[in-house]
């Protein structure tokens, strides 16, 4: 079963640059259909698509972030990271790291495994 | 992008009784080449991560009690609880994975009446 689990400080500064880990456990990174995305909450609200990573390097963002966004894949670790530069208050939330599973006969998309969450908070 | 709404925004329900919740998107999400409704339900506890339940819009996932039922297609999907359950107090995302530009809907929290 995989397990994902996120590392990272819970407070970073404004302007400053937002960086989270997730470490791929019971797994490998290099499974092919598995996609590596980040996810977000703000605080009591709903979910946002950040953006997805495969093993190749290959990345898909959402146009919203995209200017400040940077998904990355170490597979000698297992692990994918995110970086969100010149963060605001508005970038306060909890960050999640899952897995999403492609089907390659439909092109679907499923979000299977999650992480525990990030909360990050955007504070001086 | 595809916007995803859900209704109500809360609902309470009594032990064994019925829940129903309601997503619709602004656009299609059946894929005609193959039949599917490119839609799934998540259900997130308080302090809890995401958990997928049902996708293609009426699909199971594995492990998922089957007093939980999708329907729908096209742009109105419903969610649907036969009896509820106290574990089953939650938010409810519904989501459309028709654009790798993922969109959820903005949640319905269940609560016990």
């Amino acid at each position: 079963q995989v397990q994902l689990q996120q590392s990272g400080p819970g407070l970073v500064k404004p302007s400053q640059t937002l960086s989270l880990t997730c470490t791929v456990a019971g797994g490998s990174i290099n499974t092919g259909g598995s996609y590596w995305s980040w996810v977000r909450q703000h605080p009591g609200k709903g979910l946002e698509w950040i953006g997805y990573i495969y093993y190749s390097g290959s990345t898909s963002y959402n146009p919203s972030l995209k200017s400040r966004l940077t998904i990355s894949v170490d597979t000698s670790k297992n692990q994918f990271s995110l970086r969100l530069s010149s963060v605001t208050a508005a970038d306060t939330a909890v960050y999640y790291c899952a897995r999403v599973l492609y089907y390659y006969d439909s092109s679907a998309y499923l979000f299977d495994f999650w992480g525990q969450g990030t909360l990050v908070t955007v504070s001086s | 992008d595809i916007v995803m709404t859900q209704s109500p925004d809360s609902l309470a329900v009594s032990l064994g009784e019925r829940a129903t919740i309601n997503c619709k998107s602004s656009q299609s999400v059946l894929y005609s080449s193959n039949n599917k409704n490119y839609l799934a339900w998540y259900q997130q506890k308080p302090g809890q991560p995401p958990k997928l339940l049902i996708y293609w819009a009426s699909t199971r996932e594995s492990g998922v009690p089957d007093r939980f039922s999708g329907s729908g297609s096209g742009t109105d999907f419903t969610l649907t609880i036969s009896s509820l359950q106290a574990e089953d107090v939650a938010v409810y995302y519904c989501q459309q994975y028709y654009t790798t530009l993922f969109t959820f809907g903005p949640g319905t929290k269940v609560d016990v009446k």
